[in-house]
């Protein structure tokens, strides 16, 4: 089993719509979690902290449900230019963070 | 200010022939990572520098593979009789001190995409 989990889409979704990722993590000693977004070609930036009493920013929210070992990131009337790949990372408190493989959204217009 | 900068952007090699890339972390951070990125897979680690520490170099993938960061600012990663499946996106990283464990945000460079043929 992968250390991160993630489905791989691509989500389409129209302009203007909400859509949701999770992210399923093995490791229940894992201490942070931060959604990057990446861009075709591009380096990966980050997008959010995920904190455990859920956090929001603008029109993202991020969700951490530790029972149940994974984290969520909801995007509302969504816009063109949040066509990206998301990557789900999780940190066992220490340097090393691990990757998920990302979840492709594409906005249509 | 400048971020994390990488050379060259791109880089394409024999079978056999060594490379090295170049990665210039942000001013007045002193942790530094090194990523490998291959078609539809996370990202993958392969080490880090932190300070004068010695770096972890558990996640190379060969010996063929080394990194050194000199004067605790630039590092190169060399990759010795590179192989096919070599080819991928290197991306380097660097955030403040690494020693926040694990809630530092961490800033990429763009990466250099070597290609193997």
């Amino acid at each position: 089993r992968k250390e991160v989990e993630q489905d791989p889409g691509p989500f389409n979704v129209p302009e203007g719509a909400t859509v949701a990722f999770n992210c399923t993590y093995s490791n229940s000693a894992s201490q942070s979690f931060f959604w990057y977004r990446q861009d075709c070609r591009k380096e990966p930036k980050l997008l959010m902290s995920v904190y455990s009493s859920g956090n929001e920013d603008g029109r993202f929210t991020a969700q951490l449900n530790r029972a149940s070992q994974y984290i969520s990131l909801l995007i509302r009337d969504s816009k063109l230019s949040d066509s990206a790949t998301y990557l789900c990372v999780v940190n066992l408190g220490t340097y090393k963070y691990i990757f998920g493989t990302g979840t492709r959204l594409k906005v249509l217009a | 200010g400048a971020g994390v900068s990488q050379s060259p952007s791109n880089k394409v090699t024999e079978k056999g022939k060594d490379v090295e890339l170049r990665c210039d972390p942000i001013s007045g951070h002193t942790a530094l990572y090194w990523y490998r990125q291959s078609l539809g897979q996370g990202l993958e680690f392969l080490i880090y520098f932190q300070g004068n520490s010695a770096p972890d170099k558990s996640g190379l993938p060969s010996d063929r593979f080394s990194a050194e960061r000199t004067g605790g600012s630039v590092s190169t990663l060399t990759i010795q009789r590179t192989q096919q499946e070599d080819s991928a996106v290197y991306l380097c990283a660097s955030s403040l001190d690494g020693l926040a464990g694990g809630a530092e945000t961490q800033y990429f460079g763009p990466g250099t995409r070597l290609l193997v043929l």
